[in-house]
């Protein structure tokens, strides 16, 4: 099926701020503000994380914040944490197949 | 406390079924619609299927049309999929997660997951 594109990894030291981009296409990323964000830890259940392109729900720490740029959307993670290693997916509505996840990126804490 | 609690999973033949269930509490079940993602192992979320407040409308990924159904019991307040044919490449594990109110489309919160393995 298709997927959104994600870099397989990204990875940063504690402190620094990193982007996790996701690329679609005009039948989903770019054509509706309907970007989700979710983190995996391992064997766990995924958490949403950002909704809405850049709506962060309540308990989510502000560190985390999304934006969008035609048919790429962006999760920055500013003030890394250890705790912030994780599995990371975007998920966007789309025209043709109702939704779609993102490929999934794998953020390091170094 | 919004949760959702599966039950169901396990091991079964290529071309055999398996029901699951997802039970929900913490919230006013009949009025939000839900959907199932399934994770194969070691790869990425992919979306399955969604299911309206109502059950009136159902919509499916296309690896699964015509061989998984999902519906819902409002008076129990549960999720099932059902899933017939099952191939090989059915095996993962299955979330359901509920989905916000009309024309919203994030998924929170998940439930813990059940591990479907098709294998002979």
């Amino acid at each position: 099926q298709s997927v959104l594109t994600q870099p397989a990894s990204v990875s940063g030291s504690p402190g620094q701020s990193i982007t996790i981009s996701c690329t679609g296409t005009s039948s989903d990323v770019g054509g509706h503000d309907y970007v989700s964000w979710y983190q995996q830890h391992p064997g766990k259940a995924p958490k949403l994380m950002i909704y809405d392109v850049t709506n962060r729900p309540s308990g989510v720490s502000s560190r985390f914040s999304g934006s969008k740029s035609g048919n790429t959307a962006s999760l920055t993670i500013s003030g890394l944490q250890a705790e912030d290693e994780a599995d990371y997916y975007c998920k966007s509505f789309s025209s043709n197949t109702i939704y779609v996840f993102g490929s999934g990126t794998t953020v390091t804490v170094l | 406390e919004v949760q959702l609690l599966q039950s169901g999973g396990g091991l079964v033949q290529p071309g055999g079924s398996q029901r699951l269930s997802c039970a929900a509490s913490g919230f006013t079940f009949g009025i939000y619609a839900m959907s199932w993602v399934r994770q194969a192992p070691g790869k990425g979320l992919e979306w399955v299927s969604a299911i309206s407040g109502n059950g009136d409308y159902t919509y499916y990924a296309d690896s699964v049309k015509g061989r998984f159904t999902i519906s819902r019991d409002n008076s129990k307040d549960t999720l099932y999929l059902q899933m017939n044919s099952l191939r090989a490449d059915d095996t993962a594990v299955y979330f359901c997660a509920k989905k916000c109110s009309f024309a919203c489309h994030r998924f929170d919160p998940w439930g813990q997951g059940s591990l479907v393995t098709v294998s002979s």
